[in-house]
């Protein structure tokens, strides 16, 4: 069975730029969940979906979105990039909540 | 106010001794989980152990053991018999019920580092 997948493993934008990551769960999982990661620090909840739906978010700006298409996969995109935004962005997926599975990530660099 | 609480940012271990690694967390929500990961320098995080707030024994799984203390809110996790490769972050986190469904927040980790 294949695990979650990210792409790009590494992503270099420039400040104010657009980024887009991708995520695919693993099969017959609908959620999918994001997460950020900065240098050395804890994970960050960013966003939730399930069946095709946001249902929830963590707390950051809107400049962070996202979808999930009707195979489950998801984006997160996020605009107008900030230095700070550099991090490891980590996807996850679930069945029923009992625990995640998650991808290797995509290590996003603002320069 | 901080819901998960790991509050050894690092520790070091001899290879082949037992580690205890700390963990608390806050929540009013009678049914939850509790779950540790291990997160390598590769960056994957890797499910490591899950314990439910109902179940009666601690949670097992080969080297590593999960320390339940239910009235102390504590969930710490045991690794027993060190290896080299057992450096790495490791992140306690916990499932709540949550507007819409659930929700699962993570501690900010303990680096753990095995000494040969």
């Amino acid at each position: 069975e294949a695990g979650v997948t990210q792409s790009p493993t590494h992503l270099i934008k420039t400040r104010g730029q657009q980024a887009t990551l991708r995520c695919s769960p693993i099969s017959g999982h609908t959620s999918v969940y994001w997460y950020q990661q900065a240098l050395g620090l804890g994970l960050q909840f960013l966003l939730w979906y399930d069946e095709g739906e946001e249902r929830n978010r963590g707390n950051f700006p809107p400049r962070f979105s996202g979808r999930q298409f009707p195979n489950y996969s998801s984006e997160l995109n996020v605009n107008a990039l900030e230095l700070e935004d550099s991090a490891l962005y980590l996807c996850a997926s679930s069945l029923e909540e009992i625990s995640y599975t998650f991808g290797s990530g995509t290590r996003l660099t603002v320069v | 106010a901080q819901k998960i609480t790991q509050t050894q940012p690092g520790m070091f271990v001899q290879e082949k001794e037992a580690v205890t690694l700390d963990c608390t967390y806050d929540t009013s929500d009678p049914s939850y989980g509790l779950f540790w990961y291990k997160q390598p320098s590769s960056g994957e995080m890797i499910f490591l152990i899950y314990q439910g707030s109902y179940d009666q024994q601690n949670a097992t799984e080969g080297r590593y053991s999960l320390n339940f203390q239910k009235a102390r809110k504590s969930a710490n996790l045991v690794i027993s018999a060190s290896q080299l490769g057992d450096s790495a972050m490791y992140f306690c986190a916990m499932r709540e019920a949550w507007t819409g469904g659930f929700k699962t927040i993570f501690g900010a980790g303990t680096r753990l580092f095995v000494k040969a």
